[in-house]
């Protein structure tokens, strides 16, 4: 079964401040994951994708891959309070050939 | 383009009673894909679609659960009959391609109550 674990949160940090998210997932064939943000009420949109070990920066965006650690992270720089929302890793590929989430971490900017 | 159409927004009945979600892919988007999403299990795909196919519907939690998707711009999620256990956020999301590389685009979803 593959999992993809998030701490849940709440994640609070200042405006200004970076905002460190991490994932992990268990099946060592992953081969792409993604960060999806979801404010309250609202459905998941896509802000990142990473497909190789490194970084990958977009923005004030920048997501993380280490794949022999089997560990995801997204940073966000320069904080606002429009980032407070819900942030979802999603893995892809491996024993199945979907998408699989997990729980999410629920962050909170502070002015 | 509107984006992933889904109808109703939200939905109340009864236990036993029938529901029926509705969903309009993005044009163009051979693959569609249905989910359920509470507090305590997340984000959970249920079945997904390629080309109005049904590929792995593994995620369907029972028998209760149907989906079906006629044509290349329409699919429904059946609940028959429904239980208060049923009560979430159902997303229907498409995407241009599955693979390693796809991105899924999720509509608006539909928020069931089961009394």
């Amino acid at each position: 079964q593959k999992e993809v674990e998030q701490n849940s949160g709440p994640l609070s940090v200042p405006e200004g401040a970076i905002a460190s998210l991490n994932c992990t997932y268990s099946d060592r064939g992953s081969q792409s994951f993604f960060w999806y943000r979801q404010y309250s009420g609202k459905s998941p949109e896509l802000i990142m994708s990473i497909y190789s070990n490194g970084d990958k920066e977009d923005g004030r965006f920048t997501a993380q891959l280490n794949k022999a650690s089997q560990y995801v992270s997204l940073l966000i720089r320069d904080s606002q309070p429009s980032d407070s929302a819900t942030y979802l890793c999603a893995a892809f590929g491996g024993s199945n050939y979907k998408l699989t989430f997990g729980k999410g971490t629920l962050l909170t900017v502070n002015p | 383009d509107a984006g992933v159409i889904q109808s109703p927004r939200h939905e109340v009945t009864e236990m036993g009673q029938e529901v029926t979600l509705r969903c309009k892919p993005i044009s163009g988007h051979d693959y569609l894909f249905w989910y359920r999403q509470t507090m305590m299990r997340g984000l959970e795909l249920l079945i997904y679609f390629n080309n109005n196919v049904p590929i792995d519907d593994s995620g369907m939690p029972e028998d209760r659960f149907s989906a079906k998707m006629p044509n290349a711009s329409f699919s429904t999620l059946k609940i028959q009959p429904s239980e208060p256990r049923d009560s979430a956020v159902y997303f229907c999301a498409s995407s241009l391609r599955q693979g390693a590389s796809n991105e899924q685009f999720f509509g608006p979803g539909t928020r069931l109550t089961v009394l």
